[in-house]
């Protein structure tokens, strides 16, 4: 069993709509959740960074971080085709050393 | 600007012969990270250093070699025991334990 694991994929929604990704994480103390977009072709950059249980809002970002049920979302209000990507789930185990394991990513495609 | 500086972009490996890629930051980020992404799939861990003269394997380390002589810079060789070297080779920092990574643009490595 992966110790990240994301929605397989590949998710579609139409323009405007609200797109949610969600991720979960093996049992072991966590402290920092993140995620990550990447275009083809491209490299990873981050997009929302949460260390606590609750919701945290940038924008057109939420995330959501459950530590008991061991999942951490990411809600794209008003999604846009620029939002079209790969978005990767990133876990710092408290036990790997500052060292982030990350999901498989999930596929979205924003139809306009 | 702050950054990650990858070089070359694009590399050609022959059969037998290493090659070394490129990794420069100039974030004063203490710890420093190679990824190998294979095409639809996540980031593999190769190496990592979270202080200059150290540095420690990833879940992929065979086949590879790094060095951390100066804070700024973690180059790494990709050597003849690597079979399978094609992918897409990402060097990343960050300042802190619990801190997200900020990647460089990446290294396409393909074999001639």
């Amino acid at each position: 069993q992966k110790e990240v694991e994301q929605n397989s994929g590949p998710l579609s929604v139409p323009e405007g709509a609200i797109a949610s990704l969600n991720c979960t994480y093996s049992d072991r103390v966590s402290q920092s959740f993140f995620w990550y977009r990447q275009y083809s072709g491209k490299s990873p950059e981050l997009i929302m960074s949460i260390y606590s249980n609750g919701d945290k809002e940038d924008g057109r970002f939420t995330a959501q971080l459950n530590k008991a049920s061991q999942y951490v979302s990411l809600l794209i209000r008003d999604s846009q085709p620029s939002d079209s990507a790969t978005y990767l789930c990133a876990v710092n185990f408290n036990t790997n050393a500052g060292k982030s394991t990350f999901g498989d990513g999930t596929t979205l495609t924003v139809k306009p | 600007d702050g950054g990650i500086t990858q070089s070359p972009k694009y590399l050609f490996r022959k059969e037998g012969q290493n090659v070394t890629l490129s990794c420069e930051q100039n974030l004063n980020h203490d710890a420093m990270y190679w990824y190998r992404q294979d095409p639809g799939q996540g980031l593999r861990l190769i190496y990592y250093s979270q202080i200059v003269n150290d540095f420690q394997k990833g879940d992929i380390a065979e086949g590879y070699s790094v060095s951390r002589e100066k804070k700024e810079s973690f180059p790494l060789t990709v050597t003849s025991a690597q079979k399978n070297p094609t992918a897409f080779y990402l060097c990343a920092s960050s300042p802190g334990q619990n801190q997200p990574q900020h990647f460089g643009d990446g290294t396409r490595l393909s074999i001639l």
